[in-house]
């Protein structure tokens, strides 16, 4: 159980364009879903936290216009970054939650920003 | 002072060596203690996590937590080749705070 899927995997975009990632809860509901970004061998980056039918909570210099994050249902939520440029290039990882404490991860998406 | 820090490592141990990770800690509100094992290039995976402070044992893999000391470890017994991965400390409060991770890798 608990399983959270992100599609796509692996995306190369060039610059200028927009990149839709979708994060999903297979076999539960996620009252709760959380992005984050990660540079190599570093840790996670929280960039926003998102409830179902609210707007998403973005943290510190994550600018919201440019990472836009919908939680349109209990097992759905997207980033889209917009107007991508190569520093936006990173790993992606969502993770939901239905309890206060337990987050389970996607396995994360690798975007490539020529 | 950051909220929570881990050793990043490398840490290299031959195959069957007791592993310890720790991570250390500043803020007294964190109630609930994880830890992640996340593969190169995979999404975090939770192994297991603790409330308050004590001990909890699965499998091979123990979690301590000494509030006390502000300080928690993750000791993994007989260790084999497929637990190299980086491991990340995670806390819960009213919020999710993570450590930079331990890189391990266990030799054959």
């Amino acid at each position: 159980g608990a399983v959270v899927s992100q599609h796509p995997s692996w995306v190369i975009c060039k610059s200028g364009t927009s990149v839709k990632i979708e994060c999903r809860s297979l076999d539960f509901q996620a009252t709760t879903m959380f992005w984050y970004r990660q540079f190599p061998k570093q840790s996670l980056m929280l960039m926003a936290t998102s409830n179902e039918g609210s707007k998403a909570t973005y943290e510190q210099g994550v600018e919201k216009d440019k990472f836009l994050i919908n939680h349109a249902s209990l097992t759905l939520s997207t980033l889209t970054v917009t107007s991508a440029h190569p520093e936006d290039s990173s790993f992606y990882i969502c993770s939901a939650s239905h309890s206060k404490v337990e987050q389970f991860f996607g396995p994360g998406t690798r975007l490539t920003v020529l | 002072q950051k909220e929570v820090e881990q050793d990043p490592g490398p840490l290299s141990v031959p195959e069957g060596a007791i592993v310890s990770l720790n991570c250390t800690y500043s803020n007294s509100a964190f109630q609930y203690f994880m830890w992640y094992r996340q593969y190169s290039r995979k999404g975090p995976e939770l192994l297991m996590y603790t409330y308050s402070s004590g001990n909890k044992e699965d499998g091979r893999f123990t979690a301590q937590v000494d509030k006390s000391s502000k300080y928690i470890s993750l000791f993994i017994r007989d260790s084999q080749p497929s637990d190299s991965a980086t491991y990340l400390c995670a806390m819960f409060g009213n919020q999710f705070y993570f450590g930079t991770g331990t890189s391990l890798t266990v030799i054959p």
